[in-house]
Order: structure tokens, then C-alpha cells, then sequence
């Protein structure tokens, strides 16, 4: 058990919708990432936020979006829902926002869309 | 840029032979590299990490991995493949200004025949 905590485990939803996946980070971690892995794309960075701010984007489309809380569990919502993005989302976590820090990563968020 | 490449999609060994998974990294930086591993629907497990200190890394599970700056490779290996072994592992890289999120290699799928 890594200590970061996703949910849901699996969502089912439809074209056009929009969902909510939630992460709590290991406790003492301030930084908190997202991540989706898909079969075609492999595992892509999408978002990184440091203590409520956001400190690094990567292929973050713009129909999603991010947020880290003030107790800094983290939200990435997803709208406008299309099949392709059907994907497993990671969330992660680590103490600072630096090169060589080690990141732990929960179990995922299986996303469906039908 | 920073960019890793992992040299097989698929290895298979029998139990109890060496195992040896290949990455190649590009960075225009000295590259902090890391072996994660992701059993079948589980979450990413981290097996070890190189930050520039001692350039043979010894990771859990009796896996290893040794940096190589001339070659710039990071292999991972391990003398005796167990049952449990089998699943997919990442090559990543993180790199100076990354801001410490990933760039993960596409996979190496570890087979282990009894």
C-alpha cells in the first residue's frame, strides 16, 4: 500500500458526461500529480499542483481540468467525455516538487466510456 | 529534452533464469532514473531509484540496475526470476527542472515460464 488513496476504483459512464476522480496523497506530501495510461499512449503526464498551486502541466487536454485543496487531497475532472478517453487515471504523490523525489503512486481510476 | 526508451516490449524467461530488462535514457541533464513496476490491475510500485550516488542501485525483490553514463543506459536486472515476477515494468526518467514529475519508458512485459 503506497499510502495515496483514489477514487473511484472503476466508473462507468457516457459520451458527453462529466466525472470527478479524487486523490488523497500520503500524509506529508505536498506535492500531488495525475497521470492517465491508455493502451495507444502509454503512461502520460498530465498535471502536477505543489501545495494547492499548479507547478507543471503536461498533455492535459483542455475539456480537463485540476485542483488541490487546501488539505491537499486533489480532484481532476473530466467533461465532455469521449471513448477514447477511456484510460486508467493514476494520481501520485511525493513530498517536494523536484527532480529525483521519489513518487508513489495509487492504484488508479479505471475509467469507462460507452 | 528528456526522454527514455525501453528496448523490448516483451521478455520471457523461465523461472529461475536471470532476467534482464533494457532502457536507454536521453537528458540533457544529469537524469535522476527510476524502475517501476505495475502487476496486473495493481498500481505502479517503485523497485529502486538512481540520483546520482552510487551508480549500481539495488532495488526490493532482489532486482538491480545499473547506471551507465557512457552508454547511457539503465538496465535492470535480477539473477533468478520468480513466478511473482511477472508483470510490466517501466523505465523513468525525471529530470533537473522537471519539477520531479515523470517520463516514463513505453514497457517491458516480463513473462516467467514455471
Amino acid at each position: 500500500d503506497s499510502g495515496v488513496t483514489q477514487t473511484p476504483k472503476h466508473l462507468i459512464t457516457a459520451t458527453g458526461q462529466r466525472v470527478t476522480l479524487r486523490c488523497s496523497p500520503r500524509s506529508g506530501d505536498l506535492s500531488v500529480y495525475w497521470y492517465q495510461q491508455s493502451l495507444d499512449q502509454g503512461l502520460q503526464f498530465l498535471i502536477q499542483y505543489y501545495n494547492g498551486e499548479e507547478r507543471a502541466k503536461g498533455n492535459i487536454l483542455e475539456r480537463f481540468s485540476a485542483q488541490q485543496f487546501p488539505d491537499l487531497h486533489s480532484e481532476l475532472n473530466l467533461s465532455s467525455l469521449e471513448l477514447g478517453d477511456s484510460a486508467l487515471y493514476f494520481c501520485a504523490s511525493s513530498v517536494e516538487a523536484t527532480s529525483g523525489n521519489t513518487i508513489y503512486f495509487g492504484e488508479g481510476s479505471w475509467l469507462t466510456v460507452v | 529534452a528528456q526522454s527514455v526508451t525501453q528496448l523490448d516490449s516483451h521478455v520471457s524467461v523461465s523461472e529461475g533464469t536471470p532476467v534482464l530488462l533494457r532502457c536507454n535514457y536521453s537528458s540533457s541533464y544529469s537524469p535522476s532514473l527510476f524502475w517501476y513496476v505495475q502487476h496486473p490491475n495493481k498500481g505502479l510500485q517503485l523497485l529502486l531509484k538512481y540520483t546520482s550516488a552510487a551508480t549500481l542501485v539495488k532495488g526490493i525483490n532482489g532486482f538491480e540496475a545499473e547506471f551507465k553514463k557512457s552508454e547511457t543506459s539503465f538496465h535492470l536486472t535480477k539473477p533468478s526470476a520468480h513466478m511473482s515476477d511477472a508483470a510490466e515494468y517501466f523505465c523513468v526518467v525525471s529530470a533537473k527542472g522537471s519539477q520531479g514529475n515523470l517520463i516514463f519508458g513505453k514497457g517491458t512485459k516480463l513473462s516467467v515460464k514455471p
